[in-house]
């Protein structure tokens, strides 16, 4: 079976300041993973996905994540945070045999003036 | 272009009512999702229809059902409501549901059991 984990509940950066939401997987085969950042009474918005090639993508809004194989990662970071960044981000997964996206428990991101 | 739609937006019933959510995905999108987004157990995949097919469907009790007709757009049932299914259900759409199409998001239905 498939699963995400988002081990940080709540993270705080400054803004100005560089910023990670971290992720882990599991999944049998190769992954497909994404993140997703969820504004207050929004649905989800796509922020950029790896699925094969360069281990650092790059996506919307200046956010980037790195894909590291061999500690099962996709860690989502970007330079320089701003205000406007606080949400709730989530990361899942997509397995092919099991053809559907599982995501992590969120992770609430609160960027300080 | 249009992103996805759901109809309506909050909705309040009652136990053991029925109640139908409706999704209208991105003009050309096949394939449509369904997810349930409560505080306790995060987002949860309950079903995925293309081609007006019901193509994978996770872990919810037959209660939960859906359909997708011949343009796209797709409604879920949920029938005898249960104070348990009060929660954001989020509808999503992708070209063909393969993993190299992400999937898009509609603001969500806010179903509130009573």
């Amino acid at each position: 079976a498939q699963s995400v984990a988002q081990p940080e509940d709540q993270v705080n950066v400054a803004e100005g300041n560089p910023l990670t939401v971290k992720c882990t997987y599991s999944v049998s085969g190769n992954p497909y993973l994404f993140w997703y950042v969820q504004y207050p009474n929004r649905g989800l918005q796509f922020l950029l996905k790896y699925i094969t090639g360069d281990n650092l993508v790059k996506g919307s809004y200046g956010f980037e994540a790195e894909f590291n194989k061999s500690q099962t990662s996709f860690h989502l970071k970007k330079p320089s945070a701003l205000v406007s960044d606080s949400a709730l981000y989530f990361c899942a997964v997509f397995s092919g045999s099991a053809r559907q996206l599982t995501f992590g428990s969120g992770t609430q991101l609160t960027v300080l003036p | 272009k249009a992103g996805v739609t759901q109809t309506p937006r909050y909705l309040i019933k009652t136990r053991g009512q029925q109640v139908t959510l409706s999704c209208s995905p991105i003009s050309g999108h096949r394939s449509v999702s369904w997810y349930q987004q409560t505080p306790g157990q995060g987002l949860q995949f309950l079903f995925e229809y293309f081609s007006e097919t019901q193509r994978n469907k996770g872990n919810f009790p037959g209660r939960f059902s859906g359909r997708q007709f011949s343009n796209s757009r797709s409604e879920m049932n949920v029938s005898t409501l249960e104070l348990g299914d009060s929660a954001l259900y989020l509808c999503a759409s992708s070209f063909s549901g393969a993993p190299s199409y992400e999937q898009y998001f509609g603001p969500g239905t806010r179903l509130t059991v009573t």
